[in-house]
């Protein structure tokens, strides 16, 4: 079956600069959720999307930002990045249809800020 | 907002036992899911419970919804060296308006061949 895929799953990314992390959900999956887990840390709620429109947000930095596309598939937008962005983000989706609440996960992003 | 706590933190088990963690609420959950992560990877839904008292077995894992819907258990029967991983719990809350889940800090496991 199909799975979430995310792109690209390392990045090492100097301070200041910016990233860009890009998730394609499960198809017919019309729910995009994005979490940051630090070492040893339970996945941390950033921010979702349901039909392109941003549906809930969490503890995501001004300074990060996402979108969901036209075909479902999402970005999440980091700038000024600090060293303590260092993390790894993981992408899951969902679909509501039927009031399911089971999210699937991607394989995830390591993002390393030197 | 509300949160989890899951038991144990960590264990360390026999090739061969069975285990078991929970997780508890101060708030009611309407959902509960189960998720087993491995290093570096994304976590991976095991099991989901959507009513009180439900228990669910997925191969050599049971999980069970509590009957007050404030916790949730997890067995793992006759463990092997493949089940070493975090294994978290994680819950929709009755009343939140969205479809965000509240997760447990993890229960570590170690498995000695």
């Amino acid at each position: 079956a199909a799975g979430v895929i995310q792109s690209p799953r390392h990045l090492i990314k100097e301070k200041r600069e910016t990233a860009t992390l890009k998730c394609y959900p499960i198809p017919r999956h019309d729910t995009v959720y994005w979490y940051q887990q630090g070492p040893g840390q339970d996945p941390q709620f950033l921010i979702s999307f349901y039909e392109k429109m941003q549906s809930d947000k969490g503890s995501i930095p001004d300074r990060f930002s996402a979108q969901q596309f036209s075909d479902y598939h999402s970005e999440l937008n980091m700038s000024s990045l600090e060293l303590g962005d260092s993390a790894l983000y993981f992408c899951a989706s969902s679909f509501t249809g039927t009031i399911s609440y089971e999210q699937y996960f991607g394989p995830g992003t390591r993002l390393t800020v030197t | 907002g509300q949160q989890l706590n899951q038991s144990p933190q960590s264990m360390f088990i026999q090739e061969g036992e069975d285990v078991s963690m929970n997780c508890t609420s101060s708030s009611i959950f309407n959902t509960w899911l189960w998720y087993k992560q491995d290093p570096g990877e994304g976590p991976v839904l095991l099991i989901a419970l959507y009513k009180a008292g439900e228990l669910t077995s997925n191969g050599r894992l049971t999980a069970q919804f509590g009957i007050t819907r404030k916790d949730s258990f997890l067995n793992i029967s006759a463990s092997i060296p493949s089940d070493v991983g975090i294994y978290f719990c994680a819950g929709h809350s009755s009343g939140a308006g969205s479809y965000q889940l509240t997760f447990g800090k993890g229960t570590k496991l170690s498995v000695i061949p």
